[in-house]
């Protein structure tokens, strides 16, 4: 099955700089990337997604690049704020329309200073 | 967008006791839900899979008897932890995946229920 791995697991940054984070894959047949964001007790909020069709997505300050040749996939959040301090998951599937699971990665807490 | 419900969003119960969790889609038809297990600072963990009138499909050491899930309609399942134990508490959340094409390619999650079993 897939095995996804997420890095860093703690990641803090002065408000205002960029963050991060990095994830990797096993399956060569996922071909759906989402990256959630995860406050204390509260539900995963779908931040951005990308398909295998593409290298690059951006929303404002958050962007997310693939590389399906290595199989890995990244978020980048810019000029960061306080409120972007939270959990991150990344994710991966098979997503074909059907009822593909989605492997979490562990997650990155990130703390944004102000 | 579309929204998941889940209920209660706490529960506290004695040990040997059944708790029964609900996740409604409110404004779309889920023909697949997921119903995940979180500890704290830790992942989601799939528990199980579950498609409307058929059985729930387990992860590997997921105990289908401990973890009872019903898909009844295309907008509630149910999770009932049976015999609860300490062990069994955590956090646990469902996602729903709908049928028409705003909605069957993304997870929407529910709020999540925190269970503690004394």
């Amino acid at each position: 099955g897939e095995n996804v791995e997420q890095h860093p697991s703690t990641l803090s940054v002065q408000e205002g700089d960029s963050a991060v984070i990095k994830c990797t894959y096993s399956d060569s047949a996922s071909n759906y990337f989402p990256w959630y964001k995860q406050e204390l007790g509260k539900r995963p909020q779908l931040i951005i997604d990308i398909r295998s069709n593409v290298g690059e997505k951006k929303d404002q300050r958050i962007a997310v690049t693939l590389n399906k040749t290595a199989k890995h996939f990244s978020l980048h959040i810019t000029e960061t704020q306080p409120e972007d301090s939270a959990v991150y998951f990344c994710a991966a599937s098979r997503a074909n329309f059907g009822n593909e699971k989605l492997t979490f990665g562990t997650g990155t807490r990130l703390t944004i200073i102000p | 967008g579309a929204v998941v419900s889940q209920h209660p969003s706490r529960v506290i119960c004695k040990s040997g006791t059944s708790v029964k969790i609900e996740c409604r889609s409110l404004d779309f038809q889920a023909t697949t839900m997921f119903w995940y297990r979180q500890f704290p600072k830790k992942s989601l963990m799939l528990m199980a899979t579950s498609n409307e009138g058929s059985k729930a499909t387990y992860e590997q050491g997921v105990e289908k008897d401990k973890f009872l899930i019903n898909h009844a309609s295309l907008t509630l399942s149910t999770l009932t932890v049976t015999s609860a134990h300490p062990e069994d508490s955590s956090f646990y959340i469902c996602s729903a995946k709908g049928t028409e094409i705003a909605t069957n390619e993304k997870l929407f999650f529910g709020s999540g229920t925190q269970l503690s079993v004394l």
